[in-house]
Protein backbone atom coordinates (compact mmCIF):
# COMPACT_ATOMS: atom_id res chain seq x y z
CA UNK A 1 0.00 0.00 0.00
CA UNK A 2 1.09 3.59 -1.13
CA UNK A 3 -0.72 4.89 1.97
CA UNK A 4 -1.86 8.82 1.36
CA UNK A 5 -0.24 10.01 -1.24
CA UNK A 6 -0.48 14.05 -2.02
CA UNK A 7 1.05 15.93 -5.04
CA UNK A 8 3.01 18.74 -5.41
CA UNK A 9 5.63 18.36 -2.92
CA UNK A 10 5.91 21.95 -3.32
CA UNK A 11 4.55 24.89 -5.43
CA UNK A 12 4.65 28.69 -5.97
CA UNK A 13 1.53 30.63 -6.93
CA UNK A 14 0.95 34.04 -7.61
CA UNK A 15 -1.89 36.12 -5.60
CA UNK A 16 -4.90 35.54 -7.27
CA UNK A 17 -4.55 32.27 -9.20
CA UNK A 18 -5.99 28.99 -8.15
CA UNK A 19 -4.91 25.25 -7.77
CA UNK A 20 -5.46 21.99 -6.77
CA UNK A 21 -3.80 19.97 -3.86
CA UNK A 22 -4.65 16.42 -4.89
CA UNK A 23 -4.55 13.89 -2.17
CA UNK A 24 -5.29 10.11 -2.39
CA UNK A 25 -5.70 6.86 -0.20
CA UNK A 26 -5.60 3.28 -0.94
CA UNK A 27 -6.65 1.87 2.12
CA UNK A 28 -10.09 1.83 1.83
CA UNK A 29 -10.85 4.45 4.21
CA UNK A 30 -14.21 6.27 4.68
CA UNK A 31 -12.99 9.38 6.30
CA UNK A 32 -10.13 11.75 5.06
CA UNK A 33 -9.09 15.66 6.55
CA UNK A 34 -7.11 18.52 5.07
CA UNK A 35 -5.03 20.41 7.28
CA UNK A 36 -2.82 23.26 7.72
CA UNK A 37 -0.02 23.77 9.53
CA UNK A 38 2.06 27.34 9.42
CA UNK A 39 5.59 27.26 11.20
CA UNK A 40 5.91 26.55 14.85
CA UNK A 41 2.11 26.16 14.66
CA UNK A 42 0.62 22.67 15.47
CA UNK A 43 -2.11 21.28 12.48
CA UNK A 44 -5.93 23.23 11.79
CA UNK A 45 -8.76 21.34 10.25
CA UNK A 46 -9.37 22.76 6.47
CA UNK A 47 -12.37 20.68 5.65
CA UNK A 48 -13.24 16.93 6.07
CA UNK A 49 -15.04 14.09 4.98
CA UNK A 50 -16.74 11.17 6.42
CA UNK A 51 -17.54 9.61 2.79
CA UNK A 52 -17.95 9.43 -0.64
CA UNK A 53 -19.86 12.83 -1.33
CA UNK A 54 -19.90 14.48 2.13
CA UNK A 55 -17.93 17.01 2.80
CA UNK A 56 -17.91 19.48 6.14
CA UNK A 57 -15.79 22.59 7.49
CA UNK A 58 -13.54 22.70 10.19
CA UNK A 59 -11.75 25.08 11.59
CA UNK A 60 -10.28 27.53 8.91
CA UNK A 61 -12.40 27.14 5.75
CA UNK A 62 -12.36 30.42 4.05
CA UNK A 63 -10.89 30.80 0.54
CA UNK A 64 -10.79 26.73 0.10
CA UNK A 65 -13.26 24.27 -1.28
CA UNK A 66 -13.10 20.43 -1.02
CA UNK A 67 -14.99 17.24 -2.98
CA UNK A 68 -15.17 13.58 -2.55
CA UNK A 69 -16.78 12.16 -5.47
CA UNK A 70 -14.86 8.89 -4.61
CA UNK A 71 -13.38 6.81 -1.62
CA UNK A 72 -9.64 6.88 -2.83
CA UNK A 73 -9.54 11.16 -3.72
CA UNK A 74 -10.00 13.80 -1.72
CA UNK A 75 -8.98 16.81 -3.80
CA UNK A 76 -8.38 20.98 -1.63
CA UNK A 77 -9.24 23.46 -4.37
CA UNK A 78 -7.68 26.65 -3.63
CA UNK A 79 -9.63 29.89 -5.18
CA UNK A 80 -7.72 33.08 -5.91
CA UNK A 81 -4.71 32.34 -3.44
CA UNK A 82 -3.56 34.88 -1.08
CA UNK A 83 -0.41 34.99 0.88
CA UNK A 84 -1.99 34.00 3.61
CA UNK A 85 -2.25 30.91 2.76
CA UNK A 86 0.97 29.90 2.64
CA UNK A 87 1.71 27.10 4.51
CA UNK A 88 2.13 23.50 4.63
CA UNK A 89 -0.94 21.28 3.78
CA UNK A 90 -1.57 17.59 5.33
CA UNK A 91 -4.07 15.08 3.88
CA UNK A 92 -5.03 12.39 6.20
CA UNK A 93 -7.50 9.07 6.51
CA UNK A 94 -8.28 7.04 9.39
CA UNK A 95 -9.30 3.89 10.23
CA UNK A 96 -10.81 3.44 13.60
CA UNK A 97 -9.55 6.62 15.00
CA UNK A 98 -6.01 6.37 14.07
CA UNK A 99 -5.14 9.11 11.14
CA UNK A 100 -2.50 8.45 8.67
CA UNK A 101 -0.81 11.40 6.95
CA UNK A 102 0.53 12.60 3.57
CA UNK A 103 4.00 13.77 3.54
CA UNK A 104 2.70 17.08 3.02
CA UNK A 105 2.28 20.24 0.08
CA UNK A 106 4.47 23.21 0.93
CA UNK A 107 2.29 26.34 -0.82
CA UNK A 108 3.91 29.76 -1.11
CA UNK A 109 1.74 32.59 -2.43
CA UNK A 110 3.53 35.42 -3.46
CA UNK B 1 -13.75 26.35 22.66
CA UNK B 2 -11.42 23.47 23.35
CA UNK B 3 -8.10 24.84 23.02
CA UNK B 4 -4.79 22.52 23.46
CA UNK B 5 -1.61 24.08 24.86
CA UNK B 6 1.83 21.84 24.82
CA UNK B 7 4.90 23.36 26.98
CA UNK B 8 7.78 23.63 26.53
CA UNK B 9 7.94 24.27 23.18
CA UNK B 10 11.31 23.28 22.63
CA UNK B 11 13.18 20.66 24.80
CA UNK B 12 16.83 19.71 24.65
CA UNK B 13 18.34 16.56 26.74
CA UNK B 14 21.50 14.54 26.73
CA UNK B 15 20.92 11.09 25.65
CA UNK B 16 19.96 8.65 27.79
CA UNK B 17 17.52 11.24 29.85
CA UNK B 18 14.06 10.19 30.90
CA UNK B 19 12.28 12.84 29.68
CA UNK B 20 8.48 14.06 29.96
CA UNK B 21 6.30 16.21 27.54
CA UNK B 22 3.08 18.11 28.80
CA UNK B 23 -0.14 18.53 26.92
CA UNK B 24 -3.21 20.36 28.71
CA UNK B 25 -7.01 21.29 27.34
CA UNK B 26 -9.76 23.02 28.32
CA UNK B 27 -12.52 21.09 27.17
CA UNK B 28 -12.35 17.60 29.65
CA UNK B 29 -15.52 15.88 27.10
CA UNK B 30 -13.00 14.90 24.84
CA UNK B 31 -13.19 11.03 23.11
CA UNK B 32 -10.00 10.28 22.88
CA UNK B 33 -6.02 11.96 23.02
CA UNK B 34 -3.52 11.25 20.26
CA UNK B 35 0.06 11.99 20.32
CA UNK B 36 1.76 12.14 17.26
CA UNK B 37 5.58 12.36 16.12
CA UNK B 38 6.75 14.65 13.33
CA UNK B 39 10.33 14.82 11.47
CA UNK B 40 11.61 17.53 9.78
CA UNK B 41 9.60 18.27 6.18
CA UNK B 42 7.99 14.89 6.98
CA UNK B 43 3.71 14.01 7.89
CA UNK B 44 2.75 13.06 10.82
CA UNK B 45 3.19 9.97 12.36
CA UNK B 46 0.51 8.24 14.86
CA UNK B 47 2.47 7.24 18.42
CA UNK B 48 -0.24 6.33 21.15
CA UNK B 49 -4.25 6.68 21.02
CA UNK B 50 -5.69 7.01 24.74
CA UNK B 51 -9.40 6.70 25.24
CA UNK B 52 -11.67 8.77 27.29
CA UNK B 53 -12.24 6.17 29.74
CA UNK B 54 -8.12 5.02 29.59
CA UNK B 55 -5.81 6.24 32.24
CA UNK B 56 -2.73 5.44 29.97
CA UNK B 57 -1.35 3.83 27.32
CA UNK B 58 2.24 2.24 26.41
CA UNK B 59 4.12 1.61 23.48
CA UNK B 60 7.95 0.27 23.72
CA UNK B 61 9.59 3.02 25.63
CA UNK B 62 6.75 5.64 25.53
CA UNK B 63 4.38 6.00 27.89
CA UNK B 64 0.99 8.64 27.43
CA UNK B 65 -0.73 9.15 30.55
CA UNK B 66 -4.36 11.06 30.35
CA UNK B 67 -5.93 13.06 33.24
CA UNK B 68 -9.43 14.17 31.97
CA UNK B 69 -10.92 16.06 34.69
CA UNK B 70 -7.47 18.26 34.84
CA UNK B 71 -7.33 18.43 31.61
CA UNK B 72 -3.92 17.29 31.16
CA UNK B 73 -2.02 14.44 29.52
CA UNK B 74 1.77 13.38 29.68
CA UNK B 75 3.92 11.68 27.57
CA UNK B 76 6.89 10.30 29.07
CA UNK B 77 10.05 8.63 27.12
CA UNK B 78 12.41 6.44 28.72
CA UNK B 79 16.56 6.34 28.20
CA UNK B 80 15.98 9.30 25.17
CA UNK B 81 18.17 8.34 21.91
CA UNK B 82 19.32 11.00 19.59
CA UNK B 83 16.40 9.38 17.23
CA UNK B 84 14.30 10.27 19.47
CA UNK B 85 14.72 14.14 18.16
CA UNK B 86 11.86 15.49 16.47
CA UNK B 87 8.26 17.36 17.09
CA UNK B 88 6.00 15.88 19.42
CA UNK B 89 2.19 17.23 18.33
CA UNK B 90 -0.95 15.88 21.04
CA UNK B 91 -4.68 16.25 19.74
CA UNK B 92 -7.72 15.77 21.21
CA UNK B 93 -10.73 14.05 19.62
CA UNK B 94 -14.45 15.06 20.75
CA UNK B 95 -16.54 12.94 18.33
CA UNK B 96 -16.27 9.58 17.34
CA UNK B 97 -19.05 10.32 14.67
CA UNK B 98 -16.44 12.85 12.51
CA UNK B 99 -12.66 12.19 14.57
CA UNK B 100 -11.99 16.39 14.27
CA UNK B 101 -8.69 16.31 16.09
CA UNK B 102 -8.06 19.50 17.64
CA UNK B 103 -3.86 19.96 17.70
CA UNK B 104 -1.48 21.18 20.17
CA UNK B 105 1.37 23.82 18.65
CA UNK B 106 4.01 20.69 19.35
CA UNK B 107 7.12 20.20 21.46
CA UNK B 108 10.35 19.75 19.60
CA UNK B 109 12.80 17.93 21.21
CA UNK B 110 16.60 17.53 20.19
CA UNK B 111 18.18 14.39 22.15
CA UNK B 112 22.29 14.88 22.12
CA UNK B 113 24.49 12.39 21.89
Amino acid sequence: NAGVTQTPKFRILKIGQSMTLQCAQDMNHNYMYWYRQDPGMGLKLIYYSVGAGITDKGEVPNGYNVSRSTTEDFPLRLELAAPSQTSVYFCASSYEETQYFGPGTRLLVL
Amino acid sequence: KQEVTQIPAALSVPEGENLVLNCSFTDSAIYNLQWFRQDPGKGLTSLLLIQSSQREQTSGRLNASLDKSSGRSTLYIAASQPGDSATYLCAVCRSSNTGKLIFGQGTTLQVKP
